[in-house]
Parts: C-alpha cells; structure tokens; sequence
C-alpha cells in the first residue's frame, strides 16, 4: 500500500512568489492535515481537511490557503512568500479522525 | 492550551545500550499520545500510539512507551539500541487523528548512537 506522497520534493522560490504544494493520501484515508517545520519553531499545526472542507486552520495568516479535493488529495498555496516561510512542509493523512496520522516526507521550501 | 515538553534536546548512547526518552504533556481532556521517529530528509513515521487500556504499548522496532497519568509523562524506552536507531524523535498530543487543532509536538530528541 503507498503511503502518503508529496509533490516537490524540493521548491525553490524568490520572496513575493506564490508556491503550490501537493499531497495524496494513503487510499481510502479522507481526513488530511498540513503542518511546517522550520528550523528552531519545531512542528506547527497549519490546516485540516476532511471530506473536501477545511477544518480547522493553526495560527498562520490567511496566505496559507489549500483545498481538498474529491478524491481527498490535497494543495498547499503559499502566497506572497516570505523568507520565514522557508521550511520543510509535511502532509498527514488519517483514515478517519479517530486514527493516527500517517506522514509524507514533506516537501522542503526554500525562500531566496 | 495542550503542550509537550521534551526535556533533552539531544541525548548519546551506545550501541547496545538501554534507551529512555522523556515526554511530558499538559492537555484539558484525556490525552492521546503518540510517538513518531524522523530520519533525515525524511517524513514522520509512527512508533506507536496510546489511546486507552493498557498503559504499557509496544510500538515498531523494539519500542515501547509507559503512560503515566499521574505525572504527565509518555516517555519511549527501548532495552538496547542499533545504530540505525540514531535520528530526531517527536513524541505529541491529541485527539485521536488530531482532531481540531491537529497534533501537538514537542521539540524533538536527538538521538546519536556511539559505536
């Protein structure tokens, strides 16, 4: 069974791009959650989806954005990148909300 | 507001040596508790999970965890380490799948193997 894959491995933008980050779900799993992990701010909650609505957000700005779609695979859109932004972007995905997350390797931002 | 502590940021041990890592939580209701490992320029991956029942779980790769409610405290042991074992490890709170506000991470143990 595949686990849970993201897409880039690696994403390479300047400040004041836009970034897009993608991630499929382990199959049949429909609860999906993003989260960051910058350096010395350790792993932060960013967003939940489940059944194609957001969930809940953490405390990030409203230019962390994403959607689910209907076959529960999920996007990631950073607007107006900062050079904070720069992170490793991890994507989780649960059978139900009442399973564990299942983690992706994450695709790493980086902001020049 | 749930958090996690985890007091040693980087802990070395032989190989062949016991292992102990220290976790402690705070959070309003029961707690779930996990345990992920993180190799680098790698993902999470689960080594176990404590949602109710026996306090005492075995996880993946000769792990296991005590919860003990009385002092807060989720800590991994493991009765002899392999080198492969070195990496960062994250122990976390939450409802199970995370629930409203996603899993709760503590800042991660570095763990370094001596030959």
């Amino acid at each position: 069974e595949a686990g849970v894959t993201q897409s880039p491995t690696h994403l390479i933008k300047t400040r004041g791009q836009q970034a897009t980050l993608r991630c499929s779900p382990i199959s049949g799993h429909t609860s999906v959650y993003w989260y960051q992990q910058a350096l010395g701010l350790g792993l932060q909650f960013l967003l939940w989806y489940d059944e194609g609505e957001e969930r809940n957000r953490g405390n990030f700005p409203p230019r962390f954005s994403g959607r689910q779609f209907p076959n529960y695979s999920s996007e990631l859109n950073v607007n107006a990148l900062e050079l904070e932004d720069s992170a490793l972007y991890l994507c989780a995905s649960s059978l139900t909300i009442n399973q564990p997350q299942h983690f992706g390797d994450g695709t790493r931002l980086s902001i020049l | 507001a749930q958090s996690v502590t985890q007091p040693d940021i980087h802990i070395t041990v032989s190989e062949g040596a016991s292992l102990e890592l220290r976790c402690n939580y705070s959070y309003g209701a029961t707690p779930y508790l996990f345990w992920y490992v993180q190799s680098p320029g790698q993902g999470l991956q689960l080594l176990l999970k404590y949602f109710s029942g026996d306090t005492l779980v075995q996880g993946i790769k000769g792990f296991e965890a005590e919860f003990k409610r009385s002092q807060s405290s989720f800590n991994l042991r493991k009765p002899s380490v392999h080198w492969s074992d070195a990496a960062e490890y994250f122990c976390a709170v939450g409802a199970i799948g995370g629930g409203a506000d996603g899993l709760t991470f503590g800042k991660g143990t570095h763990l370094i193997i001596q030959p």
